[in-house]
């Protein structure tokens, strides 16, 4: 079945690291993506890794992904009050026709305080 | 500058009515999409549209309609027939075809029930 989950609330202090964890259960999955939704507002493409690979770093963000155990994180460092929002987890998944549509988690609401 | 415009932000339907919310791309991608967003709920994909003039029902698609007449537009109807229509809807785009280019999101359109 497609079934993406993340825990729902993380709460960190400004300037730690936060790591917000996923698991998905399509192993055809090329692709896996980490999106952020500030409120009131629609989704922000915050980074993707490729599913050959192990790790990607982009500035404060690292991914890691395991595919042997299909779990997937995102470690945000030196948090900020700005990083508050809700980061959502979402797999490629294949449909019956070709193209691909993606699977969302439930989303976990990362809350940084002062 | 390209984007997604999703219109109006509110919606206000009353009983049995059809409202349509408007979702328009000027990225020139193929494909486009339309998620539900309830409170504490990642989005469940209602409609998509791999290419003009053709698309797909996703997992929640009973009581919505869409049409896909050019490239850029991909309007959804919330019909009479939708008897829980209160939710945030997010419109998104991608390239397209097999690629699992990420996909992009408008800023939502959030429709009440009066």
């Amino acid at each position: 079945g497609e079934d993406v989950e993340q825990s729902l609330f993380l709460s960190v202090r400004e300037g730690d690291s936060s790591v917000i964890n996923c698991t998905y259960t399509d192993s055809s999955s090329t692709y896996l993506y980490w999106y952020k939704q500030e409120p009131g507002a629609g989704l922000q493409l915050l980074t993707y890794i490729f599913s050959n690979m192990d790790m990607k770093q982009d500035q404060r963000l690292t991914v890691l992904l395991n595919k042997k155990d299909k779990h997937l994180s995102l470690r945000i460092a030196d948090t900020q009050t700005g990083d508050s929002a809700i980061y959502f987890c979402a797999e490629a998944a294949r449909r019956r026709r070709a193209g691909t549509a993606l699977i969302f988690g439930k989303g976990t609401t990362l809350s940084v305080s002062s | 500058d390209g984007g997604i415009t999703q219109s109006p932000k509110y919606l206000f339907r009353k009983e049995g009515q059809n409202v349509t919310l408007s979702c328009e791309q000027n990225l020139n991608h193929d494909a486009m999409y339309w998620y539900r967003q309830d409170p504490g709920q990642g989005l469940r994909l209602i409609y998509y549209s791999q290419i003009v003039n053709d698309f797909q029902k996703g997992d929640i698609a009973e009581g919505y309609s869409v049409s896909r007449e050019k490239k850029e537009s991909f309007p959804l109807t919330v019909t009479s027939a939708q008897k829980n229509p209160t939710a945030f809807y997010l419109c998104a785009s991608s390239p397209g075809g097999r690629s699992n280019q990420p996909q992009h999101f408008g800023d939502g359109t959030r429709l009440s029930i009066l």
